[in-house]
């Protein structure tokens, strides 16, 4: 079983529907990345959480330390949201990745 | 420009061939990693560095060295390259390795 796991590892979804991403991790962590991969293979940071809920224009993003998992919502998703979302798991300087979310959105 | 510049974008080479590629960037970052991402596998820590000449190995090290004689830069080297080694690198810095991530454009490597 992988440290990180995430789900669903395929999402096909109209333009405006609002979507939800998942990961689950069973090692301690630090902080929590949520990344995002176009299909040119660029990396982006989206967030980074240690607790909490985070939000950045449509995204937002939720963490349950108890429960080690999160959630990455996007609102009103469009077709430039279509992407891999990759999640990470940090802590002590070791980072462990999540095998990524790719997210198609149609018009 | 906030960046992390990493060169070369594509690279091929043969086995055995020693190679260097290179990682900068220009935020006064203290903590610099390198991945590796293969289909199937997706993304895998190589080697990170926490600060001037403190580096250590992350999850598959095997067949790479690192250096980090100066903070901006560091460079990923492949001493003698196999078929194996052919990967998607990306290297990426941070204030540490919790705060965000900014990642460099990546290097498609090829080792026939």
């Amino acid at each position: 079983k992988n440290e990180v796991e995430q789900s669903p590892q395929n999402l096909t979804a109209q333009e405006g529907e609002f979507i939800t991403i998942n990961c689950s991790y069973s090692v301690g962590i630090s902080a929590l990345h949520w990344l995002q991969q176009h299909p040119g293979g660029g990396i982006v940071s989206l967030f980074m959480l240690s607790s909490g809920k985070k939000k950045h224009g449509r995204l937002i993003a939720t963490i349950n330390i108890q429960e080690k998992h999160s959630s990455l919502h996007i609102t009103a998703s469009h077709p430039r949201d279509s992407a891999v979302y990759i999640c990470a798991a940090y802590n002590n300087n070791d980072m462990r990745f999540g095998a990524g979310t790719r997210l198609t959105v149609k018009p | 420009e906030a960046q992390v510049t990493q060169n070369p974008r594509y690279l091929i080479t043969v086995t055995g061939k020693k190679l260097t590629v290179t990682c900068s960037q220009n935020m006064n970052h203290e903590y610099m990693s390198w991945y590796r991402q293969d289909p199937g596998l997706g993304l895998r820590q190589i080697y990170y560095s926490m600060n001037v000449e403190v580096t250590d190995k992350g999850d598959v090290p095997e067949g790479y060295k690192v250096s980090r004689k100066e903070k901006r830069n560091f460079p990923l080297i492949l001493e003698s390259p196999s078929p194996n080694q052919t990967s998607l690198y990306f290297c990426a810095s941070s204030w540490t390795g919790g705060e965000k991530l900014f990642f460099g454009s990546g290097t498609q490597l090829s080792v026939l």
